[in-house]
């Protein structure tokens, strides 16, 4: 079966660094994207990760590790603006990508 | 730059009429998907489609139709809307060939849809 688990909502302070993590069971895998949501607007890539190990990306870094079906995007000096729902989004076959509930993130001053 | 283009933003629809969700993308892409996203719940794909002529269910099909005549057009049909199609679509698109693995998805900015 698929399954990908997100905390449902965080919260953090502007200037702080955040870990949002992303637990998947997938049959087949294939690669697994972050994308940011603000409020009322459409998904924007932010990452994908294949290998095992830490993609940095400015403000922006993700972590996957294949062998405990984790990943986590962090973000650092947080922004206000930063505010929104991330999605974790593993691809099991080709045109398979299973998106999880998603994490909503607010940021306060 | 277009990217990916939605008609309508938002459309309230009675129970069993018909509808028309447009979709066209400026990129080229050969892959292109309808989603649907319901509070607290992910994105989940209705239909998908690998090229002009070809098209593919997805995990939630039922109550929808897809037509691929263009690269560039991948309208998604209602017809006999229900309560349950009450929700809001995104449509998508990604670059790449058989091998690409990472080309990401570019979304539409959506159509809200209300069903009653």
């Amino acid at each position: 079966g698929q399954n990908i688990d997100q905390p449902t909502e965080m919260t953090a302070t502007e200037g702080a660094i955040v870990q949002i993590n992303c637990t998947y069971q997938t049959s087949g895998f294939n690669g697994l994207f972050w994308y940011q949501q603000h409020a009322g607007e459409a998904p924007t890539f932010l990452s994908y990760n294949v290998l095992d190990g830490l993609e940095e990306k400015g403000r922006f870094s993700s972590f996957l590790s294949r062998s405990k079906g984790y990943s986590y995007l962090l973000l650092k000096e947080l922004q206000m603006k930063d505010s929104a729902s991330y999605l974790c989004a593993v691809r099991g076959g080709f045109q398979k990508l299973v998106f999880g509930t998603g994490t909503r993130l607010l940021v306060s001053p | 730059n277009a990217g990916v283009t939605q008609t309508p933003k938002f459309r309230i629809l009675k129970i069993g009429q018909s509808m028309t969700l447009q979709c066209t993308q400026d990129m080229n892409h050969n892959y292109m998907y309808w989603y649907r996203q319901d509070p607290g719940m992910g994105l989940k794909l209705i239909y998908y489609s690998v090229g002009a002529g070809i098209t593919d269910k997805g995990e939630v099909p039922n109550g929808y139709n897809v037509s691929r005549s263009t690269t560039e057009d991948f309208p998604l049909r209602l017809e006999l809307a229900a309560p349950s199609q009450t929700s809001v679509y995104f449509c998508a698109s990604r670059s790449g060939t058989s091998s690409s693995y990472n080309s990401p998805l570019h979304f539409g900015n959506g159509t809200r849809l209300t069903v009653t």
